[in-house]
């Protein structure tokens, strides 16, 4: 079974922290994604990276950075956490090599509340 | 720039029923995929369903079937005999060919009630 893992389901932050979620998956996936969740707005992309030290913006990506270091470890770093950005967040990862038909198995969410 | 949209927040359906969930899309693309992933009350999302666009026969799992229909750009969800378990949030997802990444709608709460 393909397993990808986050650091924390939980997690309380004040304004102005800065704040490292991480996801790990274990099935050798070339690309990871992050995305957030909001009611109403349905998942968005943070960003992805399809291979190590690699990355692209996804469609919200200010005030947010990432960090892949091994293959598979992908990290989302909130520089300065700021209210705005409580949210699930969600990490998934895929294989690269069936041309966009390839399943994203996701991780099972960090609720972030940024007081 | 693609865009996914489903425009059934929630919907609730009666224990061994049929429920159709909508979804509709907007793209230049002559060649993609759709999906249909869910995610279950406080547990992982998982892929559902998926249509390759090149594809006139509409995909099946199971109980789960889409209608496809590429001239309208619109991807729905027939769920046959509804289980407890399908109780779940349901989203659209929409990719190219060329890339990996999912464009997905805004979600439709699904409650099945016994």
């Amino acid at each position: 079974d393909v397993k990808v893992t986050q650091s924390s389901r939980y997690l309380v932050k004040r304004t102005g922290e800065k704040v490292f979620l991480e996801c790990v998956q274990d099935m050798d996936h070339e690309n990871m994604f992050w995305y957030r969740q909001d009611p109403g707005l349905g998942l968005r992309l943070i960003y992805f990276s399809y291979d190590v030290k690699m990355k692209e913006k996804g469609d919200i990506p200010e005030g947010y950075s990432v960090s892949r270091e091994k293959k598979e470890r992908f990290s989302l770093i909130l520089e300065s956490a700021s209210t705005n950005q409580t949210s699930m967040y969600l990490c998934a990862s895929s294989s690269s090599q069936q041309g966009g038909r390839e399943t994203q198995y996701f991780g099972p969410g960090t609720r972030l509340l940024v007081l | 720039a693609q865009t996914v949209t489903q425009s059934q927040p929630e919907m609730s359906v009666q224990e061994a029923e049929t429920v159709t969930l909508s979804c509709t899309y907007d793209t230049s693309e002559s060649n993609y995929y759709l999906f249909w992933y869910k995610q279950p009350p406080s547990r992982q999302m998982i892929l559902v369903i998926r249509q390759e666009a090149y594809k006139q026969q509409n995909a099946t799992e199971n109980r789960f079937s889409v209608n496809f229909q590429k001239a309208a750009k619109s991807f729905s969800l027939k769920i046959s005999d509804s289980q407890l378990g399908d109780t779940a949030m349901y989203f659209c997802a929409f990719t190219e060919t060329s890339g990996s990444r999912l464009t997905f709608g805004e979600g439709t709460q699904l409650t099945v009630n016994p």
